[in-house]
């Protein structure tokens, strides 16, 4: 079963804006992360942050985290042609010590040049 | 290339065959879990391995599937009597337990199509 729900489910932007995906989740969680997965491969990490923080940079990447509100968002900055992909966020339970991923059903991001 | 591999990456079957896949995992990793994605959703959690053993099996995961890691090292997932609703993408992960919180390395993925 899926616990994140992720908005938008599409986003189509031009090159040089920023692309803002968020995402909501029902239980308590150890952390959150966020995946990008382009058509039809496998899933790259991006960015891991913990239950006590709040707010994490990457590069272009920023993440917020609000456990009060159970949701995530994560904005990409500056975008480009290449990070067009699925954005996926995923989170581990707070009661679990498997490092087992629940993942959300994804945002589609095309970025166009 | 030392990252997660997984053969094959595409397998056509007919339905009531039995299908195995491979996951080879980033060499010192001690965790290996297998996850299911379908078509327009996220990847599903089926199982995962510390070491050899197999300490969590997805409640949504039929008889039919077994996966096994023998050694520590590689791990095998099989379907038997494969069904059309079986057809998906088999992603492999991969992470360390040292340190902590712990990213997981995603192989390609096995493509399975159950005609």
């Amino acid at each position: 079963s899926q616990q994140g729900e992720e908005d938008p489910q599409a986003l189509s932007i031009q090159e040089g804006e920023n692309a803002t995906m968020n995402c909501s989740y029902k239980t308590s969680i150890n952390n959150l992360q966020w995946y990008r997965q382009n058509s039809g491969r496998g899933l790259v990490h991006l960015i891991l942050i913990r239950s006590n923080e709040r707010e994490k940079h990457s590069g272009r990447l920023r993440v917020t985290l609000d456990t009060s509100k159970k949701s995530s968002s994560l904005l990409i900055t500056a975008s480009r042609a290449a990070d067009t992909a699925s954005y996926f966020c995923a989170t581990e339970a707070g009661s679990s010590n498997t490092g087992k991923l629940i993942f959300g059903q994804g945002t589609t991001l095309q970025v166009k040049p | 290339d030392t990252g997660v591999s997984q053969n094959p990456r595409h397998k056509i079957t007919k339905r009531g065959q039995n299908v195995t896949f491979r996951c080879d995992p980033i060499s010192e990793h001690n965790r290996l879990y297998w996850y299911r994605q379908t078509l327009g959703q996220g990847p599903e959690f089926l199982t995962y391995f510390q070491n050899e053993a197999q300490l969590e099996k997805s409640r949504l995961l039929s008889d039919r599937f077994s996966a096994e890691r023998p050694k520590g090292s590689f791990s095998t997932l099989e379907i038997q009597r494969t069904e059309q609703g079986d057809s998906a993408m088999y992603l492999c992960a991969s992470s360390s337990l040292a340190g902590g919180p712990y990213e997981q390395f995603f192989g390609p993925g096995t493509r399975l199509t159950v005609l």
